[in-house]
């Protein structure tokens, strides 16, 4: 069973920093790649990032509005991935979700997500 | 970034057809995919690559289209349909979704 657990949330003040982990298990995680995906409260989806895989380079993408402050990475041997934010706004305040993004390049399986609450 | 437009909101009564149109900015082939969110749950694939079920959905859904258009369907609609539907493309970089419909049942 594909299962997916966000961790690391929680309350920051406006300007720190925050890494969120993302543990995986039930699949071969080598063979995917992995996105974060956030949802602002009462707000849309929005996707954050994306790391490819081995075959890829893990090349990364970000989201134009959080470039040069999300850096995203893997640790293939923990299958994990990983979302580090930096020069927290009020704005960034969400739920973020990792997924793993499937063969078809669809977001197939969806973790249960993490709350990130910026605020002074 | 290719900018997908989805009417916010449709209400329809159960037993109804209902179908839930998402047009995207550029040409995505098929490469667009739908998502349902229930309140305070992770979204849940539904369909994937415009027409495809994904496992374990029923077969009151079903999806349609190419190129810059698509269409959910959910016929016939029930109760337990309340929810928000989201597309999404993954034809061009950076990967994109839909503001959402909001489905309520009348």
């Amino acid at each position: 069973e594909v299962q997916i657990l966000e961790t690391g949330g929680g309350l920051v003040k406006p300007g720190g920093s925050l890494r969120l982990s993302c543990a995986t298990s039930g699949f071969n995680f080598n063979d995917y790649f992995m996105n974060w995906v956030r949802q602002a409260p009462g707000k849309g989806l929005e996707w954050v990032a994306q790391i490819r895989n081995k075959n890829y380079n893990y090349a990364t993408y970000y989201a134009e509005s959080l470039e040069g402050r999300v850096t995203i990475s893997r640790d293939d041997s923990k299958s994990s991935v990983y979302l580090q934010v930096s020069s927290l706004r009020a704005e960034d305040t969400a739920i973020y979700y990792c997924t793993r993004e499937g063969r078809r390049s669809d977001f197939d399986y969806w973790g249960q997500g993490v709350m990130v609450t910026v605020s002074s | 970034d290719t900018v997908l437009t989805q009417s916010p909101a449709l209400a329809v009564s159960p037993g109804e057809r209902v179908s839930i149109s998402c047009r995207a900015s550029e040409g995505v082939n098929s490469y667009m995919h739908w998502y349902q969110q229930k309140p305070g749950q992770q979204p849940k694939l539904l369909i994937y690559k415009a027409s495809n079920l994904a496992s374990g959905v029923p077969a009151r859904f079903s999806g349609s289209g190419s190129g810059t258009d698509f269409t959910l369907t959910i016929d016939p609609v029930e109760a337990d349909d309340t929810a928000t539907y989201f597309c999404q493309q993954s034809w061009n970089d950076p990967r994109t979704f839909g503001g959402g419909t909001k489905l309520e049942l009348k």
